[in-house]
């Protein structure tokens, strides 16, 4: 069965520093990989999504990038946080049309 | 483009009340329709979901219809629980696209 794991679960930055997160997918091959950001109260904005290694789409304009380094691995990054960058970051698998998609269990950030 | 609406909440109910959280689509064609679930400080699972219209999904004693006449999901449980509170999302997704498209999520807060 297909699994995503995702870590760090919490994370505290400080404004202008850099960020990682990671997320690995299990039990599946060449996976569409999404990232997607939830900030407090609000619903969820897709930040990137990706069909292959190397092949990255950004759905908006920010301060994050994101990286397919490895068939199963997807990394959001930033260079410089920023203080709106704060909120909860999940990754998600989805195969398209009918098909259920698959969410990590998140990262909730806080830049201070 | 794609979009769906969502019943602000947060919804406040007492246990064994019953449940409606309104979700409409806009959308060309045909798309099939979800339910998602966001337990605190989790990520998303899917709940239930219907591709294609009269369909019904139903999960764990929630239910929602797929009705295109009036471009509707919404989401109904007749008795809810303690248990049940959580952050629900309405999605869509459309073949050939490649993302959910998802609602803001309604809030459900279920007192004893």
């Amino acid at each position: 069965s297909q699994t995503i794991h995702q870590w760090p679960a919490t994370l505290v930055q400080p404004v202008g520093s850099p960020l990682s997160l990671e997320c690995t997918v299990e039990g599946t091959s060449n996976p569409n990989l999404y990232w997607y950001r939830q900030a407090a109260g609000r619903g969820l904005q897709l930040l990137f999504y990706s069909v292959g290694i190397g092949q990255i789409s950004s759905e908006v304009p920010q301060n994050l990038s994101a990286s397919r380094p490895q068939d199963r691995q997807f990394i959001l990054s930033s260079k410089k946080l920023l203080l709106s960058d704060s909120g909860f970051y999940l990754c998600a698998w989805f195969a398209g049309g009918n098909t259920e998609a698959f969410f990590g269990q998140g990262t909730r950030l806080t830049v201070v | 483009g794609n979009s769906v609406t969502q019943m602000e909440g947060p919804v406040t109910l007492s246990e064994e009340a019953f449940l409606t959280i309104n979700c409409t689509y806009t959308a060309t064609g045909y798309p099939s329709l979800f339910w998602y679930v966001q337990y605190p400080g989790e990520g998303l699972q899917l709940l239930l979901k219907a591709t294609k219209a009269d369909d019904k999904g139903s999960n764990k004693g929630f239910e929602a219809t797929y009705r295109k006449e009036t471009t509707s999901f919404h989401l109904e449980k007749g008795s809810v629980q303690v248990s049940d509170s959580a952050v629900y999302f309405c999605a869509l997704s459309k073949p050939g696209r490649r993302a959910l498209t998802f609602g803001s999520g309604t809030r459900l807060q279920v007192q004893p």
